[in-house]
């Protein structure tokens, strides 16, 4: 494997599920990312995390749960989701030293029944 | 706030048109400007990093150069491989990894 991989590519879920997504990073960096992609709006970042720690949480409700157990693997745990959360999760990974450069997985496609 | 807006919203052009695509922005300070380039159903992927006005970065057809208030993304002489959605971003100078996009150009190739 190689760059960025996350799992599943495609996710239904009801209202009342708990479900996660998975992300690994195979390229030695130290920083990864949670962003959220829906129709016509920018990417928003989620959570950041820095040689493991969160760094940043943009604000995002705790129905949304990150977990990143080392520097190469992060999780979102979802439960209870409204539907206006179905949208492409991004995960992607840096050097802290470039934060701009990051690097994508291809997503999870989340939607909320 | 930061803010990056990009125009045009989409673009069709015909394979050999060249063209170029816009970025205004407004940063508290900037500490970079970065270009990717995303195709359907993927993650975004990297292209170019800006960090001061007047300077430019170049890969096959494409040149992004960067001025105070916007950046612009030349594409000479594209094919249809070139059909993509190009994101536009930038980072703030006092702020910290935050990456602040704009929604995009998606820009169509026609052979």
């Amino acid at each position: 494997e190689t760059g960025v991989t996350q799992t599943p590519r495609h996710l239904v879920m009801g209202m009342t599920n708990k479900k996660s997504l998975k992300c690994e990073q195979h390229l030695g960096h130290n920083a990864m990312y949670w962003y959220k992609q829906s129709a016509k709006k920018p990417l928003e970042l989620m959570f950041v995390y820095n040689f493991k720690e969160q760094t940043e949480n943009n604000s995002v409700p705790s129905r949304f749960s990150p977990e990143c157990p080392n520097s190469s693997h992060l999780f979102l745990h979802l439960h209870t989701l409204q539907p206006e959360d179905s949208a492409l999760y991004l995960c992607a990974s840096s050097q802290i030293t470039v934060p701009g450069e990051l690097f994508f997985g291809e997503g999870s496609r989340l939607t909320v029944l | 706030e930061d803010q990056v807006t990009q125009s045009p919203e989409a673009l069709r052009l015909q394979e050999g048109e060249s063209s170029s695509l816009n970025c205004s922005y407004t940063v508290s300070g900037l500490r970079g400007l970065f270009w990717y380039r995303q195709d359907p159903g993927k993650g975004p992927e990297f292209l170019f990093t800006l960090y001061s006005a007047g300077e430019e970065k170049e890969k096959e057809r494409l040149k992004a150069t960067l001025t105070k208030k916007e950046s612009f993304l030349h594409i000479t002489a594209p094919k249809p491989e070139d059909s993509a959605t190009y994101l536009c971003a930038v980072q703030a100078d006092f702020g910290n990894e935050k990456l602040t996009f704009g929604t995009g150009t998606r820009l169509t190739i026609i052979p």
